[in-house]
Protein backbone atom coordinates (compact mmCIF):
# COMPACT_ATOMS: atom_id res chain seq x y z
CA UNK A 1 0.00 0.00 0.00
CA UNK A 2 1.57 3.40 -0.68
CA UNK A 3 -0.65 5.71 1.28
CA UNK A 4 -2.81 8.22 0.32
CA UNK A 5 -3.08 9.55 -3.72
CA UNK A 6 -4.11 12.58 -5.22
CA UNK A 7 -4.89 13.05 -8.66
CA UNK A 8 -3.95 15.57 -10.03
CA UNK A 9 -1.20 17.42 -7.89
CA UNK A 10 -1.77 21.03 -8.93
CA UNK A 11 -4.66 21.79 -11.98
CA UNK A 12 -4.78 25.71 -13.23
CA UNK A 13 -8.27 26.70 -14.52
CA UNK A 14 -10.18 29.52 -15.51
CA UNK A 15 -12.84 31.31 -13.62
CA UNK A 16 -16.09 29.36 -14.45
CA UNK A 17 -15.01 26.22 -15.42
CA UNK A 18 -15.53 22.84 -13.21
CA UNK A 19 -12.79 20.97 -11.89
CA UNK A 20 -12.86 17.74 -10.18
CA UNK A 21 -10.25 15.48 -7.97
CA UNK A 22 -9.80 12.46 -6.86
CA UNK A 23 -8.55 10.60 -3.82
CA UNK A 24 -7.78 6.60 -3.58
CA UNK A 25 -7.28 5.88 0.48
CA UNK A 26 -5.69 3.98 1.95
CA UNK A 27 -7.86 0.29 1.50
CA UNK A 28 -7.87 -0.62 4.86
CA UNK A 29 -9.54 2.86 6.23
CA UNK A 30 -13.55 3.38 6.50
CA UNK A 31 -13.18 7.06 6.54
CA UNK A 32 -12.35 9.55 4.09
CA UNK A 33 -12.21 13.29 4.72
CA UNK A 34 -11.59 16.80 2.26
CA UNK A 35 -10.11 19.46 4.01
CA UNK A 36 -9.01 22.56 2.38
CA UNK A 37 -5.80 24.49 3.13
CA UNK A 38 -4.86 28.21 2.21
CA UNK A 39 -1.71 29.92 1.91
CA UNK A 40 -0.85 30.48 5.99
CA UNK A 41 -3.40 28.23 7.47
CA UNK A 42 -4.14 25.07 8.75
CA UNK A 43 -6.51 22.80 7.04
CA UNK A 44 -10.41 23.38 7.14
CA UNK A 45 -12.69 20.52 7.17
CA UNK A 46 -14.83 20.13 4.30
CA UNK A 47 -16.38 17.01 4.70
CA UNK A 48 -15.86 13.33 5.23
CA UNK A 49 -17.41 9.80 4.66
CA UNK A 50 -17.80 6.42 6.62
CA UNK A 51 -17.25 3.69 3.76
CA UNK A 52 -19.86 5.21 1.08
CA UNK A 53 -21.94 7.58 3.33
CA UNK A 54 -21.10 10.64 3.03
CA UNK A 55 -21.81 11.68 6.99
CA UNK A 56 -21.32 15.77 7.65
CA UNK A 57 -20.49 18.52 5.68
CA UNK A 58 -18.97 21.71 6.53
CA UNK A 59 -20.77 25.23 6.35
CA UNK A 60 -17.63 25.89 3.67
CA UNK A 61 -18.86 23.42 1.28
CA UNK A 62 -21.01 25.57 -0.63
CA UNK A 63 -24.01 23.97 -3.47
CA UNK A 64 -21.16 24.39 -6.25
CA UNK A 65 -19.01 21.62 -4.17
CA UNK A 66 -19.48 17.97 -4.45
CA UNK A 67 -18.30 15.14 -2.82
CA UNK A 68 -18.88 11.37 -3.70
CA UNK A 69 -16.94 7.78 -2.75
CA UNK A 70 -18.84 5.22 -4.67
CA UNK A 71 -18.77 2.22 -3.40
CA UNK A 72 -16.47 3.27 -0.35
CA UNK A 73 -13.43 3.33 -2.19
CA UNK A 74 -12.04 6.28 -4.08
CA UNK A 75 -13.52 9.73 -3.69
CA UNK A 76 -14.01 12.92 -6.03
CA UNK A 77 -14.31 16.29 -5.29
CA UNK A 78 -16.12 18.24 -8.13
CA UNK A 79 -16.20 22.05 -7.64
CA UNK A 80 -18.42 23.59 -10.16
CA UNK A 81 -18.00 27.10 -12.04
CA UNK A 82 -15.01 27.98 -10.02
CA UNK A 83 -13.87 31.00 -8.34
CA UNK A 84 -11.01 32.48 -7.80
CA UNK A 85 -11.32 32.53 -4.07
CA UNK A 86 -11.67 28.40 -4.61
CA UNK A 87 -7.75 28.76 -5.02
CA UNK A 88 -6.61 26.29 -2.00
CA UNK A 89 -4.98 23.32 -1.83
CA UNK A 90 -7.33 20.47 -1.36
CA UNK A 91 -6.27 17.36 0.92
CA UNK A 92 -7.54 14.36 1.44
CA UNK A 93 -7.26 12.29 4.28
CA UNK A 94 -8.40 8.42 5.03
CA UNK A 95 -8.42 6.48 8.78
CA UNK A 96 -9.68 3.45 10.76
CA UNK A 97 -12.00 3.76 13.53
CA UNK A 98 -13.53 0.97 15.06
CA UNK A 99 -17.38 -0.16 15.44
CA UNK A 100 -16.84 1.46 18.98
CA UNK A 101 -15.66 4.90 18.24
CA UNK A 102 -12.59 4.09 20.51
CA UNK A 103 -9.10 5.30 19.56
CA UNK A 104 -7.49 8.33 18.31
CA UNK A 105 -8.66 8.71 14.70
CA UNK A 106 -5.15 9.31 13.31
CA UNK A 107 -5.20 10.51 9.82
CA UNK A 108 -3.07 10.06 6.84
CA UNK A 109 -3.25 12.60 4.41
CA UNK A 110 -2.20 12.40 0.49
CA UNK A 111 0.26 15.14 -1.07
CA UNK A 112 -2.88 17.48 -1.80
CA UNK A 113 -4.16 18.88 -4.98
CA UNK A 114 -3.22 22.62 -5.82
CA UNK A 115 -5.83 24.22 -7.23
CA UNK A 116 -4.98 27.68 -8.86
CA UNK A 117 -7.81 29.69 -10.17
CA UNK A 118 -6.74 32.36 -13.19
CA UNK B 1 -12.67 32.91 17.82
CA UNK B 2 -11.42 30.07 16.24
CA UNK B 3 -11.58 27.04 18.06
CA UNK B 4 -7.45 26.77 18.14
CA UNK B 5 -5.67 29.40 18.29
CA UNK B 6 -1.96 28.60 17.14
CA UNK B 7 0.91 31.33 16.60
CA UNK B 8 1.90 31.07 13.07
CA UNK B 9 5.33 32.81 13.98
CA UNK B 10 7.60 32.38 11.75
CA UNK B 11 9.72 30.95 14.56
CA UNK B 12 13.48 30.89 13.74
CA UNK B 13 16.36 29.11 15.96
CA UNK B 14 19.64 27.82 16.08
CA UNK B 15 20.75 24.08 15.57
CA UNK B 16 20.37 22.52 18.98
CA UNK B 17 18.23 24.58 20.71
CA UNK B 18 14.82 23.53 22.48
CA UNK B 19 11.84 24.62 20.72
CA UNK B 20 8.53 25.36 22.23
CA UNK B 21 5.16 25.33 20.11
CA UNK B 22 1.77 25.70 22.05
CA UNK B 23 -1.83 26.04 20.91
CA UNK B 24 -4.92 26.98 22.95
CA UNK B 25 -8.45 25.99 22.30
CA UNK B 26 -12.13 26.59 23.64
CA UNK B 27 -14.13 23.40 23.11
CA UNK B 28 -13.70 21.56 26.13
CA UNK B 29 -15.05 18.23 24.37
CA UNK B 30 -12.03 17.67 22.46
CA UNK B 31 -10.13 14.52 24.09
CA UNK B 32 -7.51 13.40 21.59
CA UNK B 33 -4.54 16.16 20.93
CA UNK B 34 -2.39 15.74 17.82
CA UNK B 35 0.80 17.41 16.48
CA UNK B 36 1.20 17.01 12.80
CA UNK B 37 4.34 18.18 10.77
CA UNK B 38 3.87 19.82 7.25
CA UNK B 39 6.92 20.46 5.02
CA UNK B 40 6.26 22.82 2.07
CA UNK B 41 4.00 21.43 -0.72
CA UNK B 42 3.48 18.27 1.43
CA UNK B 43 0.43 17.10 2.74
CA UNK B 44 0.84 16.81 7.07
CA UNK B 45 2.03 13.84 8.69
CA UNK B 46 1.26 12.49 12.03
CA UNK B 47 4.13 13.41 14.37
CA UNK B 48 2.35 12.51 17.92
CA UNK B 49 -0.74 12.20 19.48
CA UNK B 50 -2.46 12.49 23.26
CA UNK B 51 -5.26 11.60 24.70
CA UNK B 52 -6.88 13.79 27.91
CA UNK B 53 -4.25 15.47 29.70
CA UNK B 54 -0.48 14.43 30.41
CA UNK B 55 2.87 14.34 28.79
CA UNK B 56 4.24 11.39 26.02
CA UNK B 57 7.72 11.66 24.76
CA UNK B 58 8.54 10.08 21.37
CA UNK B 59 12.39 10.50 21.01
CA UNK B 60 13.19 14.11 20.46
CA UNK B 61 9.87 15.29 20.61
CA UNK B 62 7.69 15.70 24.00
CA UNK B 63 3.75 16.76 23.70
CA UNK B 64 2.05 18.13 26.95
CA UNK B 65 -1.67 18.68 27.16
CA UNK B 66 -3.03 20.51 30.09
CA UNK B 67 -6.93 20.58 29.63
CA UNK B 68 -7.78 22.54 32.83
CA UNK B 69 -6.21 25.37 30.98
CA UNK B 70 -7.09 24.37 27.41
CA UNK B 71 -3.59 24.76 26.28
CA UNK B 72 -1.18 21.86 24.46
CA UNK B 73 2.53 22.54 23.47
CA UNK B 74 5.33 20.49 21.54
CA UNK B 75 8.66 20.21 22.60
CA UNK B 76 11.50 19.56 20.37
CA UNK B 77 14.84 19.00 21.80
CA UNK B 78 18.35 19.41 19.70
CA UNK B 79 16.18 20.81 17.01
CA UNK B 80 18.17 19.79 13.50
CA UNK B 81 17.84 21.70 10.32
CA UNK B 82 15.49 19.28 8.94
CA UNK B 83 12.99 20.01 11.22
CA UNK B 84 12.34 22.94 9.73
CA UNK B 85 8.50 22.57 8.80
CA UNK B 86 5.01 24.19 9.64
CA UNK B 87 4.19 22.49 12.73
CA UNK B 88 0.06 22.49 13.42
CA UNK B 89 -1.55 21.45 16.56
CA UNK B 90 -4.66 19.40 15.90
CA UNK B 91 -7.85 18.02 18.00
CA UNK B 92 -10.64 15.50 18.22
CA UNK B 93 -13.62 14.42 20.02
CA UNK B 94 -15.15 10.83 20.34
CA UNK B 95 -18.51 12.99 19.02
CA UNK B 96 -19.25 14.67 16.14
CA UNK B 97 -17.70 12.32 13.71
CA UNK B 98 -14.23 12.41 15.01
CA UNK B 99 -14.21 15.53 13.05
CA UNK B 100 -10.46 16.96 13.65
CA UNK B 101 -9.60 20.81 13.73
CA UNK B 102 -6.77 22.03 12.74
CA UNK B 103 -4.65 25.15 13.83
CA UNK B 104 -3.03 27.84 11.62
CA UNK B 105 0.33 25.86 12.27
CA UNK B 106 3.52 27.35 13.13
CA UNK B 107 6.48 28.14 10.84
CA UNK B 108 9.73 26.88 12.32
CA UNK B 109 13.34 27.55 10.72
CA UNK B 110 16.26 25.98 12.43
CA UNK B 111 19.38 27.22 11.35
CA UNK B 112 22.79 25.70 11.00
Amino acid sequence: DTGVSQDPRHKITKRGQNVTFRCDPISEHNRLYWYRQTLGQGPEFLTYFQNEAQLEKSRLLSDRFSAERPKGSFSTLEIQRTEQGDSAMYLCASSYVDRGGSGANVLTFGAGSRLTVL
Amino acid sequence: QKEVEQDPGPLSVPEGAIVSLNCTYSNSAFQYFMWYRQYSRKGPELLMYTYSSGNKEDGRFTAQVDKSSKYISLFIRDSQPSDSATYLCAMSANTGGFKTIFGAGTRLFVKA
